[in-house]
């Protein structure tokens, strides 16, 4: 199976702050197919990118997606308030669909 | 509005089985792929299974293979987790999802999970 990285595991920030976090696979993956979640405590993820760098409905732009092959990453642009959360990556391209161990993004 | 309510989770021993049902509403079912994703308390998401819009094509996690199935009533639109010999490490938040699109694709929306504690 394919397994997924995420850096760093824990991320200390100020508002406005540019926010670039990583995801690598263990192996190449094909069309792009990764897709990165937020939670929050007490709730279910919620789908921000799919097929590596598309946003899903109804989120902000300041959140991006890019990458390939083995190496993505979610950027969000100016960190707001209700950007404190974990942060999943996931590949969907072979099967098992695999989640990276997220990473945590704090108030500095 | 997508609406996903789970149902089905619980307390059982090692050993039993649970079934649990995913009900969806507010999209035409039979377009879109279904999984259902677990977390357990404080640990990273865990894809456990996944499968097409017609049931055909399924997948599922290393930990639940030969254990657990995965199917689906379009009539009714729902999807169904057959859970057997269940161990304690299956305990977790089982969440339904639908597809953004075919299997292959990432899990649009969520609904709220049901609980299943495995535990002698």
């Amino acid at each position: 199976e394919i397994v997924l990285t995420q850096s760093p595991a824990t991320l200390s920030l100020s508002l406005g702050e540019r926010v670039p976090l990583s995801c690598r696979a263990s192996e190449n993956i094909i069309r792009d197919s990764v897709a990165w979640y937020q939670q929050k405590p007490g709730q279910a993820p919620r789908l921000l990118i799919y097929d590596a760098s598309s946003r899903a409905t109804g989120i902000p732009d300041r959140f991006s997606g890019s990458g390939s092959g083995t190496d993505f990453t979610l950027i969000i642009s100016r960190l707001e308030p209700e950007d404190f959360a974990v942060y999943y990556c996931q590949q969907y391209a072979d099967s098992p669909f695999t989640f990276g161990p997220g990473t945590t993004v704090n108030i500095k | 509005e997508v609406q996903l309510v789970e149902s089905g989770g619980g307390v059982v021993r090692p050993g039993e089985s649970l079934r649990l049902s995913c009900a969806a509403s507010g999209f035409r079912f039979d377009d879109f792929g279904m999984h259902w994703v677990r977390q357990a308390p404080g640990r990273s998401l865990e894809w456990v299974s996944g499968l097409s819009w017609n049931g055909r094509s399924t997948g599922y996690a290393d930990s639940v293979k030969g254990r657990f199935t995965i199917a689906r009533d379009n009539a009714k639109s729902l999807v169904y987790l057959q859970m057997n010999s269940l161990r304690v490490e299956d305990s977790a938040l089982y969440y339904c999802t639908k597809a953004v699109g075919g299997l292959y694709s990432g899990s649009h929306n969520w609904g709220q999970g049901t609980l299943v504690t495995v535990s002698s």
